[in-house]
């Protein structure tokens, strides 16, 4: 158990609509990471915050968007979805200071969209 | 980001060791060697990191060149579990990992 929860574990929806997947952090950690992975384009990442503050922001599209509460959980939101969004979509955590830290990943979100 | 160069895919039997190496040659003086592993269906999963010498946790050694241009993750007694795709990772902290293809291991029972 890495400590890390997302919600829900999977998700079906159709095109156009919109889902917000949610990701609990390891108590402690600080930072937030997004990454997408889907069959042709392996693990990629999307979006990082930090203490509430975007920090990074990767491959993203703009029909995406992301916010870190002040709890520290954070919110990933999908709209008007196309069949190309159908994923996996990971959260991972860090302490969020130095080199020497891992980041520790949730067992992720599979989105289908039919 | 730091180009890694990893064997697409290995076997090995169960129960014998495993050496998985990886090429980082444009690594800068600053990152550390991450490794990380993913099982189906799972996220991917933390299992070493250093920086100039050797590391060893209840997982797994990590190897790394005097240069530091190449690694090697060693698992010293591979089960069915070990079964995975391992990326290493030039990682500095608090910022994106940049996952490769990896390499994906086989083991045979």
């Amino acid at each position: 158990d890495s400590g890390v929860t997302q919600t829900p574990k999977h998700l079906i929806t159709a095109t156009g609509q919109r889902v917000t997947l949610r990701c609990s952090p390891r108590s402690g950690d600080l930072s937030v990471y997004w990454y997408q992975q889907s069959l042709d384009q392996g693990l990629q990442f999307l979006i990082q915050y930090y203490n509430g503050e975007e920090r990074a922001k990767g491959n993203i599209l703009e029909r995406f968007s992301a916010q870190q509460f002040p709890d520290l959980h954070s919110e990933l939101n999908l709209s008007s979805l196309e069949l190309g969004d159908s994923a996996l979509y990971f959260c991972a955590s860090s302490v969020g200071q130095g080199g020497n830290q891992p980041q520790h990943f949730g067992d992720g979100t599979r989105l289908s969209i039919l | 980001d730091a180009k890694t160069t990893q064997p697409n895919s290995m076997e090995s039997n169960e129960e014998e060791p495993v050496h998985l190496p990886c090429n980082h040659s444009t690594i800068s003086g600053t990152d550390y060697i991450h490794w990380y592993r993913q099982l189906p269906s799972q996220g991917p999963e933390y299992v070493i990191h250093g920086l100039t010498s050797n590391v060893n946790n209840r997982m797994a050694s990590l190897a790394i060149a005097e240069d530091r241009k190449s690694s090697t993750l060693i698992l010293h007694r591979a089960t069915l579990r070990d079964a995975a795709v391992y990326y290493c990772i030039p990682y500095f902290g608090n910022e994106k990992l940049t996952f490769g293809t990896g390499t994906r291991l086989t083991i045979i029972p």
